[in-house]
């Protein structure tokens, strides 16, 4: 089974804070996603990864950056937490393109 | 922007009841996935759709895709507590990597 693991579950940061939330995939997958899901809204995409070091921005990416430098590994970067990125981070991996979508458990921000 | 409006935003019914769950857009899919998810969890894929048309069965769970692959619903019948969580559909349009979530349907199975 295909494990994409988060590394945290519930985080508290500060206004202004830089915050790193990190995202490992254990089954060589190219591409890789982060979205953030908010009640009403369903998930939007952030950013999205196609390969080592290669990034392209999603729907919503003003205020967020992300860092692919091993093909397991996608960290999503707030460069200066604000109250309105509280939100749930879901990562996700997939294989071939239209293979499905394996999501980590997510990631409960909160930024005070 | 495009939107996937699904629909009812909210349903609460009793076991053994019947339920149908739409998901809309204006915007052509070139595949339509439905995902389910649970507290705590991160979504679980249920189905992908591709041809226009579609009617796809998973045990109690009947998924169809519209004509035009503009639209989706989610029939399951006979709904059981297990049935609980979140169901999310999902539209791949033809840009690669470009997954459009709809709102959600939050389903709750009274036993």
């Amino acid at each position: 089974d295909v494990k994409v693991t988060q590394s945290s579950r519930y985080l508290v940061k500060r206004t202004g804070e830089k915050v790193f939330l990190e995202c490992v995939q254990d089954m060589d997958h190219e591409n890789m996603f982060w979205y953030r899901q908010d009640p009403g809204l369903g998930l939007r995409l952030i950013y999205f990864s196609y390969d080592v070091k290669m990034k392209e921005k999603g729907d919503i990416p003003e205020g967020y950056s992300v860092s692919r430098e091993k093909k397991e590994r996608f960290s999503l970067i707030l460069e200066s937490a604000s109250t309105n990125q509280t939100s749930m981070y879901l990562c996700a991996s997939e294989g071939a393109h239209n293979s499905p979508l394996h999501f980590g458990n997510g990631t409960r921000l909160t930024v005070t | 922007t495009q939107l996937l409006e699904q629909s009812p935003q909210f349903l609460s019914i009793q076991e053994g009841e019947n339920l149908t769950v739409y998901c809309n857009s204006s915007s052509v899919f070139s595949s339509l996935q439905w995902y389910r998810q649970e507290p705590g969890e991160g979504p679980v894929l249920l189905v992908t759709v591709v041809t226009g048309g579609e009617v796809k069965k998973l045990k109690r769970l009947t998924f169809q895709f519209g004509d035009a692959r503009k639209d989706s619903s989610l029939h399951i019948t006979a709904a059981q507590p297990g049935d609980t969580g979140l169901y999310l559909c999902a539209g791949e349009l033809d840009r690669a990597y470009k997954y459009i979530f709809g709102t959600g349907t939050r389903l709750k199975v009274l036993a």
